[in-house]
């Protein structure tokens, strides 16, 4: 049972335009978010997050939205950058309860 | 800056061989976990650990075990490797809900 999930696998984009990554999750008891990105043979890093109280975070070029009555995340990238291909895994967790992943999105972006 | 290492960056392994993954934090993390990541299939949980000689299954510990006898190491453990096991292998640590991974280890079982 996937409680996290990212429908689409890929993801290509021109450089210089935004890049909008998507998540659904179904467990309403889910408080904290987080978007990792990860390299090919390399361990995830971590991106950005979100705590269910609010409904935005922003650090730089990256942005989350958080959207509590429908049960979906996004991930705003602009612009895009080369540098940014790689695939973003988003994240979910309920207090004291360990996290859960979604599938990843391979983002593309092209020069 | 949170430092994670895993003894192994490739590992090939024979069916029924005893595997032994280790994971090294520097950051006093009071958790640790042991995911595998498999194409399709984003990061599962295999076991994971709040404190020394503590461990709990993940979502997916049948053919596993872990060690947890210091804090800053974690270990996993393959009692007779599989091919279904060949996969990476991604170990974190946290002190809240941020995880911090290693590298990986991409196992590879013959």
């Amino acid at each position: 049972d996937q409680q996290v999930k990212q429908n689409s696998p890929s993801l290509s984009v021109q450089e210089g335009r935004i890049s909008i990554l998507n998540c659904d999750y179904t467990n309403s008891m889910f408080d904290y978010f987080l978007w990792y990105k990860k390299y090919p043979a390399e361990g995830p890093t971590f991106l950005i997050s979100i705590s269910s109280i609010k409904d935005k975070n922003e650090d730089g070029r990256f942005t989350v939205f958080l959207n509590k009555s429908a049960k979906h995340l996004s991930l705003h990238i602009v612009p895009s950058q080369p540098g940014d291909s790689a695939v973003y895994f988003c994240a979910a967790s309920a207090r004291d309860n360990d996290m859960r992943f979604g599938a990843g999105t391979r983002l593309t972006v092209k020069p | 800056d949170v430092k994670v290492t895993q003894s192994s960056r490739y590992l090939v392994k024979r069916t029924g061989e005893k595997v032994f993954l280790e994971c090294v934090q520097d950051m006093d993390h009071e958790n640790m976990f042991w995911y595998r990541q498999d194409p399709g299939l984003g990061l599962r949980l295999i076991y994971f650990s709040y404190d020394v000689k503590m461990k709990e299954k993940g979502d997916i510990p049948e053919g596993y075990s872990v060690s947890r006898e210091k804090k800053e190491r974690f270990s996993l453990i393959l009692e007779s490797a599989s091919t279904n096991q060949t996969s990476m292998y991604l170990c974190a640590s946290s002190l809240s809900e941020t995880q911090y991974f290693g590298p990986g280890t991409r196992l590879l079982v013959l």
